[in-house]
């Protein structure tokens, strides 16, 4: 069974300082990977995702992520937060069947200070 | 360009009302996924589908039901609203190969 872990579930981060989030995951093969930001009140944004070849993958908004297949780790980075990039943050990892189903870590809350 | 649209956005509910959550995608994607999202939980899949007329159970299927009678609308029904019900309900749907891409929730509350 697949499973997504993110240990923090709080992070503060001050503006224009970098940021890193944690996701482990669990899966039999090697996984569809995944991460999307959520903005208060809306819906699920994708910021970059990893289904193959280079393990650094680049997302929109600054944002970027390594898979680590010997860690099981897909950590999202950002080399300067900017105040718009509080939100929630959810890694998930897809089935790579024909159904795609995600399976969602429970969410990293990022705080910005000035 | 809508992309995926759920309705309504906001609801209330007494326990034992039934209900329709409609989602509508005009990307004609095939795969469409339903949601729900707890707090300190992430999101998790109740119900998802193929195609018209196929649809198979997620991880916490209980107490709902779905429908896709045409490829643009994914239905999710409550029979009988429970109040272990409230959650915000996320809509998804993708093409083969790609990403899924979210509406914008509906959140609903059962008293």
């Amino acid at each position: 069974a697949q499973s997504v872990t993110q240990p923090d579930i709080h992070i503060t981060v001050s503006e224009g300082a970098s940021l890193e989030l944690r996701c482990n995951y669990s899966y039999g093969a090697t996984p569809y990977l995944f991460w999307y930001v959520q903005s208060p009140g809306q819906g699920l944004q994708l910021l970059l995702k990893y289904f193959s070849g280079d393990t650094l993958v680049q997302g929109i908004k600054g944002f970027e992520a390594e898979f680590k297949r010997s860690q099981s780790s897909f950590n999202l980075r950002k080399p300067s937060v900017h105040w718009s990039d509080a939100a929630e943050y959810f890694c998930a990892v897809g089935s790579t069947d024909s159904w795609g189903k995600l399976q969602f870590g429970a969410g990293t809350q990022v705080v910005v200070t000035p | 360009n809508a992309g995926v649209t759920q309705t309504p956005k906001f609801r209330v509910l007494k326990t034992g009302q039934s209900m329709t959550l409609l989602c509508a995608q005009d990307m004609n994607h095939e795969y469409m996924y339903w949601y729900r999202q707890d707090p300190g939980m992430g999101l998790r899949l109740i119900h998802y589908s193929v195609g018209e007329g196929t649809t198979a159970k997620g991880e916490v299927p209980d107490g709902y039901n779905v429908s896709r009678k045409k490829k643009q609308n994914f239905l999710l029904g409550l029979e009988s609203a429970a109040p272990s019900q409230t959650s915000v309900y996320f809509c998804a749907s993708r093409a083969p190969g790609q990403p899924q891409h979210f509406g914008d929730g509906t959140r609903l509350s059962i008293l």
